[in-house]
């Protein structure tokens, strides 16, 4: 099974920050990397799909890059709405395995 | 507007059989590249993909729960049935059933449940 990390576990952060959050897969993994958003007690959302893709109803302050082993999701401007748990996911391969997660918190 | 909603028990002992249904609208389960994972999530901790069937009846598992995880759907109702046998407290979580449109990018979870809280206690 292809192994997701994610770094960092946890990050606190201001309305208004820049964000980022790093995903790096244990093989080369194309751009088949998706993006979540948990909030607590709610179920993930799909953030990003294909690496940088926007899902529909998504906004444009989240965007997505990379390809291979390494890949971020970076919030351009935290809004209250955006602390939660991030996931990565990879797709290239069965299992679609997630990463650890990243919470996100109030500074 | 693309709906799922999993049922099933809140509670089963240690060794019993679980059976979680998870009940979809706004797609059919017979249409080309659609198909359903479950993805469990235990208190406090990351997520875990557990299965899948597409339209085709292809089916997937977990390599680690293989043995005890069967999936199934009746397109007709529109379900997708998850059984998990010999059931230990390690399994208590949140059980989500979740949309894959299976495309150009891989199997991607689009739309999710809601979720159930299972709990194993005897």
């Amino acid at each position: 099974d292809i192994q997701m990390t994610q770094s960092p576990s946890s990050l606190s952060a201001s309305v208004g920050d820049r964000v980022t959050i790093t995903c790096r897969a244990s093989q080369s993994i194309s751009s088949y990397l998706n993006w979540y958003q948990q909030k607590p007690g709610k179920a993930p959302k799909l953030l990003i799909y294909a690496a940088s893709s926007l899902q529909s109803g998504v906004p444009s302050r989240f965007s997505g890059s990379g390809s291979g082993t390494d890949f971020t999701l970076t919030i351009s401007s935290l809004q209250p709405e955006d602390f939660a748990t991030y996931y990565c996911q990879q797709s290239y391969s069965t299992p679609g395995t997630f990463g650890q997660g990243t919470r996100l918190e109030i500074k | 507007q693309v709906t799922l909603k999993e049922s099933g028990p809140v509670l089963v002992k240690p060794t019993e059989t679980l059976t979680l249904t998870c009940t979809v609208s706004g797609f059919s389960l017979s249409n080309a590249r659609m198909g359903v994972s479950w993805i469990r999530q235990p208190p406090g901790k990351a997520l875990e993909w557990l299965a899948h069937i597409f339209s085709n009846d292809e089916k997937s598992y977990s390599t680690s729960l293989k043995s005890r995880l069967t999936i199934s759907k009746d397109t007709s109702k529109s379900q997708v049935v998850l059984t998990m046998t010999n059931m230990d407290p390690v399994d208590t979580a949140t059980y989500y059933c979740a949309r894959i449109e299976s495309g150009s990018w891989g199997i991607v979870f689009d739309y999710w449940g809601q979720g159930t809280l299972v709990t194993v206690s005897s």
